[in-house]
């Protein structure tokens, strides 16, 4: 089945600890999308690539980078994590068409000790 | 710009009741719509969508939602709610010109009590 793959699901780092979270998708589709989302809230949008072309939101954190070697793949980087950071990272794709229906991964819950 | 505001933070209903969740969206152009729920620790799998055509549109699980552009709303419905049910419901707007993401609302958590 077509998909989106997000790993690990679960990722525990320390305070100051840089970490990565990685997305695929076997969907082919040019837009990936990373958001957080903390406890009982809406997904906060981080940024977003269309292909290659990286579009980040204004009040996306510098702590947060994103990296997108392929279609298939996208990289979300936390330099220093924070306790703040502390959260649900869901990896979202969509075709680049119209209807941006957005699909998304099974999310990975980030503990910052 | 699209904003979405969905009305109710919380919903308890009992088991086999019907409930409906609100969603109010603004826009200057048109739009499509799209419900969105999320189990615990999963991430949002899509309900239903609206893009063009019959007003009601019906998703999986028994939900169904009606588009009325008169009242800017697409609301949620489900004649009759299952324990499982419960989980949080997003509402989301997008162009339907131009690639911009999905603008969500802040969400409604639906418990469903035995």
């Amino acid at each position: 089945d077509a998909m989106v793959i997000q790993n690990p699901r679960y990722q525990v780092t320390q305070f100051g600890k840089p970490v990565t979270l990685s997305c695929s998708q076997t969907l082919n589709h040019n837009v990936m999308y990373w958001y957080q989302q903390k406890s009982s809230q809406a997904p906060k949008l981080l940024f977003h690539y269309y292909d290659k072309d990286f579009n980040n939101e204004a009040d996306t954190p510098d702590n947060f980078q994103s990296r997108r070697p392929n279609t298939s793949f996208c990289f979300l980087d936390i330099r220093s994590p924070g306790l703040g950071d502390a959260a649900m990272y869901l990896c979202a794709t969509s075709t680049g068409g119209r209807p941006n229906e957005q699909f998304f991964g099974p999310g990975t819950r980030l503990t910052v000790l | 710009a699209q904003s979405v505001t969905q009305l109710d933070s919380q919903v308890p209903v009992f088991e086999e009741a019907p409930v409906e969740l609100r969603c109010n969206y603004s826009s200057s152009v048109s739009v499509y719509l799209f419900w969105y729920v999320q189990y615990p620790n999963q991430g949002l799998q899509l309900l239903l969508k609206y893009l063009s055509g019959s007003t009601l549109v019906k998703g999986i699980n028994g939900f169904e939602a009606e588009f009325n552009k008169s009242q800017t709303s697409f609301h949620l419905r489900k004649p009759s709610v299952h324990i499982s049910d419960t989980a949080e419901y997003f509402c989301a707007v997008g162009r339907n010109s131009g690639n911009t993401p999905l603008v969500f609302g802040k969400g409604t958590r639906l418990s469903v009590i035995a």
